[in-house]
């Protein structure tokens, strides 16, 4: 069964610290997809990245960054320097290889809170 | 920017009513899913549609929920005798292309609340 299990129900920071959301996966596919999603207070959800099974370079963009490492079946999601504005609730999700109807399995998601 | 878009934003209604949630997906998206958030947990996939039939659904999806694509543009999520736990925010989602590597675009969601 798939699986998405992150640890951290609740993080606060002041702005300007780092932060790393953890997020750990289960699957038995061989090709899955890795994603998160950002909850802002409004509610909607927005789609940050994805990144597939075979791709495990980490990856940067601006303040953000995800470190994906098979071995411990981890997908991290670290903002630098945060701002007030980064507080929401992030979900990372998986998408399997046997699912092939784009169904994502969400995590529980971590709630941020970034005070000024 | 194309956006998925959900009417109505807030739902009230009475436990035993039928209600219909719409949506709205990107014009050029062929795969559309709807999702349910009870407060304060987290997003579960309700069902996924395709081609005008469904693709997959969950076990959350019984016989009381159905979905439909009624004149091409509008997708449907129909819940025909509410009941208390059916309560939560409902998210309607589309993607371009289906399978594990799209993403998929989320709408603003519509809270329901059975009374």
């Amino acid at each position: 069964a798939q699986k998405v299990t992150q640890a951290q129900t609740e993080i606060s920071v002041v702005e300007k610290e780092d932060v790393t959301l953890d997020c750990v996966y289960e699957t038995r596919d061989t090709t899955y997809y890795l994603f998160w999603y950002k909850q802002p207070p409004s509610g909607e959800l927005v789609f940050l990245i994805r990144r597939n099974s075979f791709d495990e370079q980490n990856e940067i963009s601006g303040r953000y960054s995800w470190n994906f490492q098979k071995s411990t079946s981890s997908f991290n999601f670290t903002i630098t320097a945060s701002q007030v504005v980064d507080s929401a609730v992030y979900f990372c999700a998986l998408s399997g290889g046997s699912s092939n109807t784009g169904k994502l399995i969400f995590g529980q998601g971590t709630t941020l809170q970034v005070k000024p | 920017e194309p956006e998925v878009t959900q009417t109505p934003s807030h739902q009230v209604t009475q436990m035993g009513q039928e209600v219909i949630l719409r949506c709205v997906p990107i014009s050029n998206h062929l795969y559309f899913y709807w999702y349910r958030q009870i407060l304060g947990q987290k997003v579960e996939f309700l069902v996924s549609f395709y081609n005008n039939e469904i693709s997959e659904k969950s076990e959350i999806f019984d016989d009381q929920f159905s979905v439909e694509r009624p004149d091409g543009s509008n997708f449907t999520l129909k819940i025909r005798s509410t009941k208390l736990e059916d309560s939560a925010m409902y998210f309607c989602a589309s993607s371009e292309q289906g399978g594990s590597y799209t993403e998929a675009f989320f709408g603003q969601g519509t809270r329901l609340t059975v009374v």
